[in-house]
């Protein structure tokens, strides 16, 4: 099954704490893209990456690290966890060819930092 | 700068038609998606506009005008399931996606 894969789907943690979130696709999506989304202010980016080896700053990309070493892999990195990075969390893949099916989205992780 | 303006709530009742407007200006322009998100869900997508007119599929449609920078969402025959937000996103000349900040839909009974 064609699908994106987040994990964890939930977690608490304490502030300063490193962590990471992991997110595959096993659709050889060339694109793929991290959002967080906060109540009122809507799906935000926070780093993308175009291609293995390729990742440029979203909108709000402060305070988070990625990586793309792989095609289908691209793990989203908090190194120091803070209160305000409280969030809802999907990693989206697609196509770079402009098809017309977008972004398919993972589940979700929402995290939480005491 | 980019903008992507869509109104932040409606409401509906069942059975009826509703429009969800949303207006865009943003760093070229090569497409433009409506997605369904369910609270707490991820979001799924709905239909896809690349050039001006109508697209049809099954109780929605969508409709665009790229001179305007103008698209909306219609829903027909509302079913109580359709109680969502529903997502306008443009995708840019670099292929970046960028969202509007949803139009939450409540269907009344």
């Amino acid at each position: 099954e064609a699908q994106v894969t987040q994990n964890p789907r939930y977690l608490i943690t304490v502030t300063g704490k490193k962590l990471t979130v992991t997110c595959s696709q096993n659709m050889n999506h060339e694109y793929m893209s991290w959002y967080r989304q906060d109540p009122g202010l809507g799906l935000r980016q926070i780093y993308y990456s175009m291609n293995v080896e390729v990742t440029d700053k979203g909108d709000v990309p402060e305070g988070y690290k990625v990586s793309r070493k792989e095609k289908r892999n691209f793990p989203l990195i908090l190194e120091s966890p803070s209160p305000n990075q409280t969030s809802l969390y999907f990693c989206a893949s697609s196509l770079r060819d402009r098809g017309k099916d977008g972004y398919t989205f993972g589940s979700g992780t929402r995290l939480t930092v005491v | 700068g980019q903008n992507i303006d869509q109104p932040t709530e409606m409401t509906a009742t069942e059975g009826a038609i509703v429009q969800i407007n949303c207006t865009y200006q943003t760093s070229g322009f090569n497409g433009l998606f409506w997605y369904q998100q369910h609270a707490g869900e991820a979001p799924t997508f709905l239909s896809y506009n690349v050039l001006d007119g109508l697209e049809e599929k099954g109780r929605f449609s969508s409709f665009l005008s790229r001179s305007k920078g103008y698209s909306y969402l219609l829903l027909k025959e509302l079913q109580m399931k359709d109680s969502a937000s529903y997502l306008c996103a443009v995708r840019e000349r670099d292929d970046k996606i960028i969202f509007g900040k949803g139009t939450r839909l409540h269907i009344l009974p």
